[in-house]
Order: C-alpha cells, then structure tokens, then sequence
C-alpha cells in the first residue's frame, strides 16, 4: 500500500511567485492537514481538511490557501512568496485512527 | 494557546537508555504523540498516549501524566540509527471539529556515539 505522496520533493521559487503542492492521502484517509516546518523547529499547522471541507485553519497569513478533492488529494496554494515561506511542506492523512501520516514534504526554498 | 517544551539536543552512547521529557500546556487535549524525524525526512510515527501510564512498543516506551502536562519517551539499547530528531506533538480538538490538530514541540535532536 502506497503511503502518503508528495510532489514536486523540492521546488525553487522566487519572490512575489506563487506555488502548487500536491499530496495524495494513503488510500482510505479522508482527512488531510498540512504542516510548515522551518528548520530546526517542529512542524506548525496551517490547515486540516476532511470530507472537501476546512476542518481547522492555524496562525498563517490569507496568502495561504488550500483545497481537498473528491477523490481525497489536496493542493496547497501560497501567493505572493517571501523568502520566509521557505521550509519544508508536510503533508498528514488519517482516518479513524489516532496517528497521522506524513508524506515526505516539499522542500521550498524562496530566493 | 498550546506550548510544548523539550529539551533541544541530548547524546548518548550506544546501548544506553536516554529519557526525553516533554511538558505541555494545552487546552482540548486530546492525546500525545512522539515522532522520529531523521534529517531531510518526514516524520514516523513512534507512540500515542492518551490515558495515563506507559505505552511500550519493543525498545521504545512512552509515558503520560496529565494532570502535570507531561510525557517522556524512553528508548532502550541505543543504536547508532537511533540518531534524529523527536518530536512531540500534542493533538487538540478545536471547537467545532473532533479531528484535533497536533501542536508540535521544537524538537529533541539525539545523537549516539559509538
């Protein structure tokens, strides 16, 4: 079984740009969240979704959005980057059990 | 608002048993979590404790108290691999969701020497 993918694993953007990432949930998760870490800090939450909806939003700018499709995988935006947007994306699902997942996250780096 | 405090860095010698404390404060609380993080990876899941007690799982045991906010894990025989960084999270239900998310600790990075 597939566990929980991300793409693209690194990405390179400059200031001002928008980015795409993608995650798809290990076959059966309904719920997905995303996680920013910056280095040498645990991961901090930016959004849950479950069932296509927003279930929780953390302490992040409205630049920052995000969208689950019907078959479970997510996309999450960020407009207008800035060189502290660079930090590793992680990517959770769970589904009926306490643990979540990670995927192996996006490494962006904003220059 | 959440706060969750662990040490930053902590070594040990191979085959030796290291304890890493965790303390919280925390509102909803709904279970604590205890990732490993090997450097440029994703973070694996190691143990979950919601009740009081110990949670023990081959070399590696977690305990929970919450009345006093705290948890440590335990890792047993220490092997070299054991080097990363542990993270402890605790999940809080939000208001108007059952899901929780995990508020996560700065990280507890473990090294073994030989």
């Amino acid at each position: 079984d597939a566990g929980v993918t991300q793409s693209p694993t690194h990405l390179i953007k400059t200031r001002g740009q928008h980015v795409t990432l993608r995650c798809s949930p290990i076959s059966g998760h309904k719920s997905v969240s995303w996680y920013q870490q910056v280095l040498g800090q645990g991961p901090q939450f930016i959004f849950q979704y479950y069932e296509k909806e927003e279930r929780g939003r953390g302490n992040f700018p409205d630049r920052f959005s995000a969208r689950q499709f019907p078959n479970y995988s997510s996309e999450l935006n960020v407009n207008a980057l800035l060189l502290g947007d660079s930090a590793l994306y992680l990517c959770a699902s769970s589904h009926h059990h306490p643990e979540a997942f990670f995927g192996q996250g996006t490494r962006l780096t904003v220059v | 608002g959440q706060n969750i405090d662990q040490p930053t860095e902590m070594t040990a010698t191979e085959g030796a048993i290291v304890q890493i404390n965790c303390t919280y404060q925390t509102s909803g609380f709904n279970g604590l979590f205890w990732y490993q993080q090997h450097a440029g990876e994703a973070p694996t899941f190691l143990s979950y404790n919601v009740l009081d007690g110990l949670e023990e799982k081959g070399r590696f045991s977690s305990f929970l108290s919450r009345s006093k906010g705290y948890s440590y894990l335990l890792l047993k025989e220490l092997q070299m691999k054991d080097s990363a960084s542990y993270l402890c999270a605790v999940r809080a239900s939000d208001r108007g969701s059952t899901l929780g998310r995990l508020y996560f600790g700065r990280g507890t990075q473990l090294t073994v020497w030989p």
